[in-house]
């Protein structure tokens, strides 16, 4: 099982909005609306902001928001803050039952 | 408070057999699917493996299916990885993580446990 494809790093300034785009195949992304989006900071285990494509868990920011079209799902944040700056994975359910995440974005909040 | 206690990380042996444990707290362990993923030192998150609540669903990644055997002893409210032929490429941190209930989200993490395979 391939990993999905993230681009390795993003960057934005305070208040701006990024897109992080996670592409996979009708194998993973294509065929399953299971698309979740995790955050890590350095040290930290990673948190879970996005489950189900575009299902925010409670307690997380609206400023987080995801999508998908095809074989690819986006992560959007909003009103970029300094505290943003981490790695973000996606990961999707497989036809095969198991889990396949992306390669991590590195964010960077200029 | 819900938590995810992993242990058993350490040195081992290229071809070792650790097991790595999981004690949950703070939740109805028994009704939720788990998993492992790991995270190799400076790089990516990778699935290893999930096991369903009540244990009649097992998967595994390619890279580690044969080497790694994952069980639950719900009795325990607790999650095993045995790690069997370790290879160098194994070294990461293990996390322990339950799935949401009903769905492929890992919404509960553990602080994860390190483990170097080295000789």
């Amino acid at each position: 099982q391939s990993a999905l494809t993230q681009p390795a790093s993003v960057s934005g300034f305070p208040k701006q909005s990024i897109t992080i785009s996670c592409t996979g195949t009708s194998g993973d992304i294509g065929s399953y609306n299971s698309v979740s989006w995790y955050q890590q900071h350095p040290g930290k285990a990673p948190k879970l902001i996005i489950s189900d494509v575009s299902n925010r868990p409670s307690g997380v920011s609206s400023r987080f928001s995801g999508s998908k079209s095809g074989n690819t799902a986006s992560l959007t944040i909003s009103g970029l803050r300094t505290e943003d700056e981490a790695d973000y994975y996606c990961c999707s359910y497989t036809t095969k039952n198991t889990r396949v995440f992306g390669g991590g974005t590195k964010l960077t909040v200029l | 408070e819900v938590q995810l206690v992993e242990s058993g990380g350490g040195l081992v042996e290229p071809g070792g057999s650790p097991r790595l444990s999981c004690r949950a707290s703070g939740f109805t362990f028994s009704i939720y699917s788990m998993n492992w993923v790991r995270q190799a030192p400076g790089k990516g998150l990778e699935w290893v493996s999930s096991i369903s609540s009540s244990t009649d669903h097992i998967y595994y990644g390619d890279s580690v299916k044969g080497r790694f055997t994952i069980s639950r002893d719900n009795a325990k409210s607790s999650l095993y990885l045995q790690m069997d032929n370790l290879r160098v490429e194994d070294t990461a941190v293990y996390y322990c993580v339950r799935d949401e209930y009903g769905g492929y989200g890992f919404e509960i993490w553990g602080q994860g446990t390190l483990v170097t395979v080295s000789s």
